[in-house]
């Protein structure tokens, strides 16, 4: 089955600075990539996804970059700011397989 | 506010108890899916409820089960409970049956604590 790994599993950065987290995943067949905001003890919030016919996709600060070939997918967040704070997982999904296959969790801080 | 509303928030039982968990979708969703998140942990799949059939299994315990309603609401019956079982438990919910390749938005959570 899917099998998802996030790196790093802790990141610091100076606000302003520019965030960047990996995930790696098994199944070629994989062809969903969402990334989802978790602050403590809240619920996971969509900030972003890419789907498989798409190498990049911006929104405004985020971006997620995806290279099928090597399969890999990033999570860029620039000019950091304290209010990004928060656990960022990603996630993997194969059309018609019915579920998603979640990494392990970023926490990431933002030092003021 | 994702539009799916989870109740209660917060649950405390005993180990050997039963409990129900309960979620409702956004409007107009079809599917309903259920995480647990042990502390400091991911986000492991438990099952998939599309338009009141089981549609996908994942981790799921025997002692876990659910279901979905005609009204499309779901519930997470959790038996025989152990302290292992204490976590947040998130339902999800999607447009339609497509699982993995539709975007699902999250509920507030339930967190249990079994004692």
């Amino acid at each position: 089955g899917e099998n998802v790994e996030q790196h790093p599993s802790t990141l610091s950065v100076q606000e302003g600075d520019s965030a960047v987290i990996k995930c790696t995943y098994s199944d070629s067949a994989s062809n969903y990539f969402p990334w989802y905001k978790q602050e403590l003890g809240k619920r996971p919030q969509l900030i972003i996804d890419i789907r498989s016919n798409v190498g990049e996709k911006k929104d405004q600060r985020i971006a997620v970059t995806l290279n099928k070939t090597a399969k890999h997918f990033s999570l860029h967040i620039t000019e950091t700011q304290p209010e990004d704070s928060a656990v960022y997982f990603c996630a993997a999904g194969v059309q018609g397989a019915q579920k998603l296959v979640f990494g392990q969790g970023t926490r990431l801080t933002i030092n003021p | 506010d994702s539009g799916v509303t989870q109740t209660p928030k917060h649950l405390i039982t005993a180990t050997g108890q039963r409990v129900t968990l309960r979620c409702s979708p956004r409007s107009g969703d079809l599917s309903v899916y259920w995480y647990q998140q042990s502390l400091d942990q991911g986000l492991q799949f438990l099952i998939q409820y599309y338009n009141g059939e089981e549609r996908a299994k994942g981790n799921i315990l025997e002692r876990f089960s659910a279901q979905q309603f005609p009204d499309l609401h779901s519930e997470l019956n959790l038996s025989s409970l152990e302290l292992g079982d204490s976590a947040l438990y998130f339902c999800a919910s999607s447009v339609g049956a497509g699982g993995s390749y539709e975007t699902q938005y999250f509920g507030p959570g339930t967190r249990l604590l079994v004692l």
